[in-house]
């Protein structure tokens, strides 16, 4: 399978815990974002990275989220302190930086924090 | 800062019937992309829409593109049950990077 792979698909949490998920892009692109869903809503842009480079992060995002993609390929994405309102699915896609910006988007982990 | 919606939030036809969405941004936007996700799924790419007054079709799908760049729709002509799914609109602003703003999407079923 060469699409967008994330790990885990499901997270289930205690307030104020860690957690960490993983994306795994499409190999040739070098485009990644961090989205998060909740029930009825569109996906809400988290951020940003060309190659390793994180260009923009959500005006939105706490300072509780932060992303990593250390060698321009897998990335994660790590919640500290989970909170309630946490709770969603994170979304992870990848595209290339040419073209028509297509993201191809990963099944998601959802994340459930009690 | 930048919005984008998307009415109806819901909608029931019978199959063979048409269907329309309609997103609009409150601001303009520099290009706006058409995703498709089905119950359970997530969101596949559908289209991009970048000239004002673009008009493309991909098969029973019609997209279009206003001419401020401020609104889009599409319209999916007769129907068929493997249509079911929410269809979001994204929008790109001129100073927003690369960052897309999804509308609230519109759940389309479809009444066999």
């Amino acid at each position: 399978d060469t699409g967008v792979s994330q790990d885990p698909r499901h997270k289930i949490t205690k307030r104020g815990q860690n957690v960490t998920f993983r994306c795994d892009p499409i190999s040739e692109h070098n485009r990644l974002y961090w989205y998060r869903q909740t029930l009825g809503q569109g996906p809400e842009f988290l951020t940003y990275f060309q190659n390793e480079a994180q260009l923009e992060k959500s005006r939105l995002l706490s300072d509780r989220f932060s992303a990593e993609r250390p060698k321009g390929s897998f990335s994660t994405l790590e919640i500290q302190r989970t909170e309630q309102g946490d709770s969603a699915m994170y979304l992870c896609a990848s595209s290339l930086q040419v073209g028509a910006n297509e993201q191809f988007f990963g099944p998601g982990t959802r994340l459930t924090v009690l | 800062g930048q919005q984008v919606m998307q009415i109806p939030q819901y909608q029931h036809v019978q199959e063979g019937e048409d269907f329309t969405t309609y997103c609009n941004s409150s601001t303009t936007l520099s290009n706006i992309q058409w995703y498709k996700q089905r119950p359970g799924g997530h969101p596949v790419f559908l289209i991009q829409l970048v000239k004002s007054g673009e008009v493309k079709k991909q098969k029973r799908l019609t997209f279009q593109f206003g001419e401020a760049k401020k609104n889009s729709s599409l319209h999916i002509t007769a129907t068929q049950t493997t249509d079911v799914g929410t269809y979001f609109c994204a929008g790109r602003g001129p100073n927003t990077g690369n960052q897309f703003y999804f509308g609230t999407g519109t759940s389309l079923t479809v009444i066999p």
